[in-house]
C-alpha cells in the first residue's frame, strides 16, 4: 500500500492557486516528499521535492508541515495545461517508492 | 535534447508470445527502471538497475525479464509467463539515491 493519502479528486480555477494536499503520517526522518504529475497517457514530470524545509522552483511550491507528516503542492496560477493526476510520494531511495492513485486534478476556465 | 525513449509507443501481440520493449537515454544516469501501469492505479515497479550487469527485481517481476548490458540501455521482455500483460508500460531513469526521476513517453502493450 502506498505510504501517502490524497483526495482522489479536486477542482481549481483557472488563474487561481490550486492546492493539493497530501499526509504521510508514518513517514520516517530520512524519507523524501516527492510530487510528480502525469497528463493522460504520458510519463509522469517530476514536480519538486523536499525532506524538512519548505522548497519553491518554478513550478510550484512545496510546503512541509512542521512534524512531517503532511504536505501541500502550490501550484500558485493554475492553467488548463495543468490538468492532470497529481502524485504524492514519500521515500529515500527511488527503487523504494510506491505510488498510489494519487489526485486528478481539473483546471476549470 | 537529452532524456528517455522508448519503444514502440503502440504494440499488438498475440497471447504466448514474448514482446522486448526498448528503453535508451542519453542522461548518463546509472539507475533505470521499469514500471507497469494499470488504468486508473499509480506505478508499480517491475524491474530496476543501478549499474550496468546488475539488476533488481521490484514489487512484480515474475514474467518479465531485463539486461543491462550497455549503460545507455534497459530493454524489458514480457515473456509468455505474465498472466496479465496488458498494461502501460514506463521506464525511467536517474542518479542513484534520492532524487528527480526522468520518464519515458510510455509503450502500450495490448496482448490479443
Amino acid at each position: 500500500d502506498a505510504k501517502t493519502t490524497q483526495p482522489p479528486s479536486m477542482d481549481c480555477a483557472e488563474g487561481r492557486a490550486a492546492n493539493l494536499p497530501c499526509n504521510h503520517s508514518t513517514i520516517s526522518g530520512n524519507e523524501y516528499v516527492y510530487w510528480y504529475r502525469q497528463i493522460h497517457s504520458q510519463g509522469p514530470q517530476y514536480i519538486i521535492h523536499g525532506l524538512k524545509n519548505n522548497e519553491t522552483n518554478e513550478m510550484a511550491s512545496l510546503i512541509i508541515t512542521e512534524d512531517r507528516k503532511s504536505s501541500t503542492l502550490i501550484l500558485p496560477h493554475a492553467t488548463l495545461r495543468d490538468t492532470a493526476v497529481y502524485y504524492c510520494i514519500v521515500g529515500d531511495s527511488n527503487y523504494q517508492l510506491i505510488w498510489g492513485a494519487g489526485t486528478k486534478l481539473i483546471i476549470k476556465p | 535534447d537529452g532524456g528517455i525513449t522508448q519503444s514502440p509507443k503502440y504494440l499488438f501481440r498475440k497471447e504466448g508470445q514474448n514482446v522486448t520493449l526498448s528503453c535508451e537515454q542519453n542522461l548518463n544516469h546509472d539507475a533505470m527502471y521499469w514500471y507497469r501501469q494499470d488504468p486508473g492505479q499509480g506505478l508499480r515497479l517491475i524491474y530496476y538497475s543501478q549499474i550496468v550487469n546488475d539488476f533488481q527485481k521490484g514489487d512484480i517481476a515474475e514474467g518479465y525479464s531485463v539486461s543491462r548490458e550497455k549503460k545507455e540501455s534497459f530493454p524489458l521482455t514480457v515473456t509468455s509467463a505474465q498472466k496479465n500483460p496488458t498494461a502501460f508500460y514506463l521506464c525511467a531513469s536517474s542518479i542513484w539515491g534520492p532524487g528527480e526521476l526522468f520518464f519515458g513517453e510510455g509503450s502500450r502493450l495490448t496482448v490479443l
